[in-house]
């Protein structure tokens, strides 16, 4: 089976413009997590989803952040506009209820410099 | 709240010693205890977790871990390392009866000198 799929693996901005990261989960996942990582904070959860509704947007920094799943299969984490802070790599993660409590299954990551 | 702590940013150990990485944790209830590994421009890979029974834990490419619930520790351990050991380890909790996010520690970058 195919992993969670995360795209683009890299994106270089400038400071201003709109960055849409992108996400399909593994089939059959109910949960889906999207993580920051940085040097100075580590991973940092951002918000997660439960059957595509949002449970805890708690972690994401400000407004410029949003993030969607507007099905099953796929969802996006937007910022607008975008800030040479928000350099980092944004990680997604999904995983299924009821099965062995709490591993998470992690995509590739997309890494983003924003100038 | 839960929280993890990962004590050393850096572990460097020779080939063929044997290898801890230590974990702290702190939770309200009952823990469950992950250990994830990630390598260079890859994402976090799953190596080991403790839910309940044996506190000795064994996982992926040798690792093993130790759920101490007096010492509230989960350390990670291989009885001998090899240099594509070498990553960046991460510890992770999440309360028994709590959510489902995983609140992870900040890594330890593990290096095996041959």
């Amino acid at each position: 089976d195919a992993g969670v799929i995360q795209s683009p693996r890299h994106e270089v901005t400038e400071m201003g413009q709109e960055v849409t990261l992108r996400c399909k989960p593994i089939s059959g996942h109910d949960y889906l997590f999207w993580y920051r990582q940085t040097m100075m904070r580590g991973l940092e959860l951002l918000i997660y989803f439960n059957n595509n509704v949002p449970i805890d947007d708690s972690g994401m920094p400000e407004d410029r952040f949003s993030a969607k799943m507007p099905n099953a299969s796929f969802s996006t984490l937007k910022i607008q506009p975008s800030e040479p802070r928000d350099s980092a790599v944004y990680f997604c993660a999904s995983r299924r209820t009821g099965v062995n409590t709490g591993e998470l299954f992690f995509g590739e990551g997309s890494r983003l410099t924003v100038l | 709240a839960q929280s993890v702590a990962q004590p050393e940013d850096q572990v460097n150990v020779a080939e063929g010693n044997p290898l801890t990485v230590k974990c702290t944790y702190s939770v309200s209830g009952n823990p469950y205890l992950f250990w994830y590994v990630q390598y260079p421009n890859r994402g976090l890979q799953f190596l080991l977790k403790y839910i309940t029974g044996d506190n000795l834990v064994k996982g992926s490419y040798g690792f093993e871990a130790e759920f101490n619930k007096s010492q509230t520790s989960f350390h990670l351990k291989k009885p001998s390392a090899l240099v594509s050991d070498s990553a960046l380890y991460f510890c992770a909790v999440r309360e028994e009866a709590g959510s489902y996010q995983l609140t992870f520690g900040k890594g330890t970058k593990l290096s095996v000198i041959p």
